[in-house]
């Protein structure tokens, strides 16, 4: 079985670009959360979108923003791109249903993202 | 808000000693928590978890438990092996599982 697959695996773009990074979770898997890793720290959390819903947002600016399409695929997206959103971004997924606490959460390899 | 924190690395060690790396947190209501390891060039994996007080995961030899009187999951084995050499995160999840907040990692190095 396929795991969690993002796309692409690495980007470099130019600072006040925009970029669109896409995840397809766990075949079954309803629900898609996006992290981000900067070099030498643990991931931070973004969103967490269910059924094509947004469930969570993490203390991100507004030009982050993600959506979930109905096949449960995911992008997300950065506008104005800064130096500082230089980093690894992760994509889960879960089988999480009804807010179930205690679900594994399976993460993609990454995009490695790097604004110059 | 809900917060992991965990030893600073690298440890290092030789082959075969008895691994420790500390986590403790910071949490309202009743999280789940968990152990994740990064290999090099790779995503998280799971290595294990606990859902409730007193409760011990384990995992290809590491274990942890879930101490709530001392808010602490600490991550063991027994005997590493050279193939243990990865970045471990302790991470919790709030209530109702839509997030995991994250420590800030503990890098091992285990030498032949």
């Amino acid at each position: 079985d396929a795991g969690v697959t993002q796309s692409p695996t690495h980007l470099i773009k130019t600072r006040g670009q925009h970029v669109t990074l896409r995840c397809s979770p766990i075949s079954g898997h309803k629900s898609v959360s996006w992290y981000q890793q900067v070099l030498g720290q643990g991931p931070q959390f973004i969103f967490q979108y269910y059924e094509k819903e947004e469930r969570g947002r993490g203390n991100f600016p507004d030009r982050f923003s993600a959506r979930q399409f109905p096949n449960y695929s995911s992008e997300l997206n950065v506008n104005a791109l800064l130096l500082g959103d230089s980093a690894l971004y992760l994509c889960a997924s879960s089988s999480l249903t009804g807010g179930t606490p205690n679900t594994e959460a399976f993460f993609g390899q990454g995009t490695r993202l790097t604004v110059v | 808000g809900d917060s992991v924190t965990q030893m600073e690395g690298p440890v290092t060690l030789s082959e075969e000693a008895f691994l420790t790396i500390n986590c403790t947190y910071t949490a309202t209501g009743y999280p789940s928590l968990f152990w994740y390891v990064q290999y090099p060039g790779e995503g998280l994996q799971l290595l294990l978890k606990a859902t409730k007080a007193d409760d011990k995961g384990s995992n290809k030899g590491f274990e942890a438990t879930y101490r709530k009187e001392t808010t602490s999951f600490h991550l063991e084995k027994g005997s590493v092996q050279v193939s243990d050499s990865a970045v471990y995160f302790c991470a919790l999840s709030d209530d109702a599982g839509n997030m995991l907040t994250f420590g800030g990692g503990t890098r091992l190095m285990v030498k032949p």
